[in-house]
């Protein structure tokens, strides 16, 4: 059975800050994806990663994948308060995204 | 162009009744996915319908919930006589085909969030 386990699972940084969030999982895939949610809404798709070695930037975020370790990292840079939200990885063991298996998610709180 | 539709948004049901939770996918989208997010937690898959058709159901409870995805109409995951533990967060999801032909992403809503006192 698949798992998929992020650290931390709760994460408080001052604005300005860098930090990583990892998550690992447990049995082959080359596709890995990540999420972000607002308190009360639904998942906004931040980042797929297709292939070993992927990386992928959108503004102070940064998503890799490394399939042989079978991790990812989501690098938070210079951090400001809107990053607010739990991430979540997400990974699915048939290799598409019908039927994926998250992660508990890591609760980022931003503090001026 | 209108993203995944559902509701409602919030359910409150009492121990025993019923709850019927509405999907309409993105236009043009044939696959839909129901998950589940417990408080605290990810979300976990539910099930896969295309129209008319049951794809995957290993993620369902093998009792009192039940999931169909019409020729016509949303779809809709309906839990019969709800317990304190069916309280959750039920989001629905839309793809134009199988993802994993694509490596695309399915597309969520913005949940049901459903209460059981």
């Amino acid at each position: 059975e698949l798992k998929v386990e992020q650290n931390p699972l709760f994460l408080s940084m001052q604005e300005g800050k860098n930090y990583t969030i990892y998550c690992n999982y447990s049995t082959t895939s080359d596709r890995l994806y990540w999420y972000r949610q607002d308190p009360g809404k639904s998942l906004e798709s931040l980042f797929v990663l297709l292939s070993n070695g992927a990386v992928k930037q959108e503004g102070r975020l940064m998503a890799s994948l490394d399939t042989k370790a079978r991790l990812s990292t989501l690098h938070i840079t210079a951090a400001v308060h809107d990053l607010s939200a739990t991430y979540f990885c997400a990974v699915d063991p048939q290799g598409g995204s019908e039927k994926l298996v998250f992660g508990k998610g890591t609760k980022l709180t931003v503090n001026p | 162009n209108a993203g995944v539709m559902q509701n409602p948004r919030h359910l409150v049901r009492r121990r025993g009744q019923e709850a019927r939770l509405r999907c309409s996918p993105m236009k043009g989208h044939s696959h839909v996915y129901w998950y589940r997010q417990l408080p605290e937690e990810g979300l976990k898959f539910m099930v896969y319908l295309q129209k008319e058709n049951i794809i995957d159901e290993s993620g369902m409870p093998k009792e009192r919930f039940s999931a169909e995805f019409p020729k016509e109409g949303p779809s809709i995951l309906r839990i019969q006589q709800v317990v304190r533990g069916d309280s959750a967060a039920y989001f629905c999801a839309s793809s134009p085909v199988a993802t994993h032909l694509t490596g695309n992403t399915i597309y969520f809503g913005e949940g049901s969030w459903l209460t059981v006192v």
